[in-house]
């Protein structure tokens, strides 16, 4: 069946810009998740979606950054004045139990 | 709070030898430990996850890791590298109860020479 996916694969902004990314689940997978990598880093977590609700927004790094989901189906990720500090491989997973399935990520540049 | 710490950011072996690569976690609560694997320019993969029962888990591409409480640690091992094991390696952990976000290492580079 088919992955996690996630769009655009690449994105490039200027500073200050606001930015819309991606994420389609696994359908019938419930739970959702954010992460960030930043390069030569670990994947840092951002949110944490059970169908529509978000129960953990604790890794959100500002007020300029949210998200919001779908039922229990697309995600988009909003990064509103874009800093160079943002750029960064976004990633999206998703699960129905205990093991989370990851997309292939958003590259995100703030130029 | 979870932590884990992946002592080595690179690994540099030849082809058909041995390889461990070594994570320790921390946490106030029991975990899930998990390997991920992310070959270049691809997005994560898993490799093993140990839930419960027998300490030695068995993943794909013959990896294998072995959990081992008393020094909460999760290390990766795999008796003959291959070329195609090239790949940045990522350990994780999330608590038990109430599993949601996973806590990941910083990462191991591993590079596999001819």
């Amino acid at each position: 069946g088919a992955g996690v996916s996630q769009s655009p694969s690449n994105k490039v902004t200027e500073k200050g810009k606001d930015v819309e990314l991606r994420c389609d689940p696994i359908s019938g997978h419930t739970a959702l998740y954010w992460y960030r990598q930043r390069l030569g880093q670990g994947l840092e977590f951002l949110i944490y979606f059970q169908g529509n609700s978000a129960p953990d927004k604790s890794g959100l790094p500002s007020d300029r950054f949210s998200a919001e989901r779908t039922g229990e189906s697309v995600s988009t990720l909003t990064i509103q004045r874009t800093q160079q500090e943002d750029s960064a491989v976004y990633l999206c997973a998703s699960s129905l139990e205990l093991t989370q399935y990851f997309g292939p990520g958003t590259r995100l540049t703030v130029t | 709070a979870q932590s884990v710490t992946q002592l080595d950011s690179q690994v540099p072996v030849f082809e058909e030898a041995p390889v461990e690569l070594r994570c320790n976690y921390s946490s106030s609560v029991s975990v899930y430990l998990f390997w991920y694997v992310q070959y270049p320019n691809q997005g994560l993969q898993l490799l093993l996850k140990y839930l419960s029962g027998s300490t030695l888990v068995k993943g794909i591409n013959g990896f294998e890791a072995e959990f081992n409480k008393s020094q909460t640690s999760f290390h990766l091992r795999k008796p003959s590298v291959h070329i195609s094991d090239t790949a940045e390696y990522f350990c994780a952990v999330t608590r038990i109860q109430g599993a949601q976000k996973l806590v990941f290492g910083q990462g191991t580079r591993l590079t596999i020479n001819p």
